[in-house]
C-alpha cells in the first residue's frame, strides 16, 4: 500500500540550528500538509502546499518556517533557527483530490531542540 | 477559531465492552469530519464522513455525523486490547484555502484483558 514516507525518524538539533525535514508525499497526491504535536497536545495544522506554492499556513508556520518542493518528489520543511519550543513531532500528508478524500499521515520526525 | 472537542478525554473498558466517543465541532466553511487512531506515530485514517445521518462501518467501527448539531460519534463494539489506542477527530475546513484539518486533543482508549 503506498504510503508517507518520512526522514529522519528522530533529530536531534542545538537551539538556533536550522533543521529541514523531509516527506515524500504517495506519488499521485496533488496536495501536501505538515503538522505538528507537541508531546501531550494536540495534533496542530502547519501549513499546505499545492501547486508549488503555499495555500494555508496557520499562525504558528511564522517566517522561521519555510516549505519547499524541490525535486517534485520530496516536500521538505525548514525551520531557520530552532528554538527549544519547536520540539514536537513533526507530520507531513498528503491527499490526492482537495475535499472529501482522507489525508494520508507519515509515520513523524520526532524534533528535539536541547 | 475553528474548534474541535472530544469527550470523554479517556475511557478504560474490559474486552468485549461497547464504547462511545464523542466529537462536536465549531469550524466556519466545514467540508467534512475524520476519525484517525493513533496509537504510536502517525494517525491512521479510519473514516471520513460528509453527510448527515449515513452511518460509516468497518468491522467493529462505525461512526456518524449531525450536521445540524455538529458533532460526531465513534462506536467501537465488543473491544479488544488492539483497540486501545488514541482516537483523533479532525475537522476539514476552507473556503478559498486549501483545507486544513482541525484535530481535537483526542480519547485516549484502553481497553484490558
Amino acid at each position: 500500500e503506498p504510503e508517507v514516507t518520512q526522514t529522519p525518524s528522530h533529530q536531534v538539533t542545538q537551539m538556533g540550528q536550522e533543521v529541514i525535514l523531509r516527506c515524500v508525499p504517495i506519488s499521485n497526491h496533488l496536495y501536501f500538509y505538515w503538522y505538528r504535536q507537541i508531546l501531550g497536545q494536540k495534533v496542530e495544522f502547519l501549513v499546505s502546499f499545492y501547486n508549488n506554492e503555499i495555500s494555508e499556513k496557520s499562525e504558528i508556520f511564522d517566517d522561521q518556517f519555510s516549505v519547499e518542493r524541490p525535486d517534485g518528489s520530496n516536500f521538505t520543511l525548514k525551520i531557520r533557527s530552532t528554538k527549544l519550543e519547536d520540539s514536537a513531532m513533526y507530520f507531513c500528508a498528503s491527499s490526492e483530490i482537495l475535499f472529501y478524500t482522507e489525508a494520508f499521515f507519515g509515520q513523524g520526525t520526532r524534533l528535539t531542540v536541547v | 477559531e475553528d474548534k474541535v472537542v472530544q469527550s470523554p478525554l479517556s475511557l478504560v473498558v474490559h474486552e468485549g465492552d461497547t464504547v462511545t466517543l464523542n466529537c462536536s465541532y465549531e469550524v466556519t466553511n466545514f467540508r467534512s469530519l475524520l476519525w484517525y487512531k493513533q496509537e504510536k506515530k502517525a494517525p491512521t485514517f479510519l473514516f471520513m464522513l460528509t453527510s448527515s445521518g449515513i452511518e460509516k462501518k468497518s468491522g467493529r467501527l462505525s461512526s456518524i455525523l449531525d450536521k445540524k448539531e455538529l458533532f460526531s460519534i465513534l462506536n467501537i463494539t465488543a473491544t479488544q486490547t488492539g483497540d486501545s489506542a488514541v482516537y483523533l477527530c479532525a475537522v476539514l475546513s476552507g473556503g478559498t484555502s486549501y483545507g486544513k484539518l482541525t484535530f481535537g486533543q483526542g480519547t485516549i482508549l484502553t481497553v484490558h484483558p
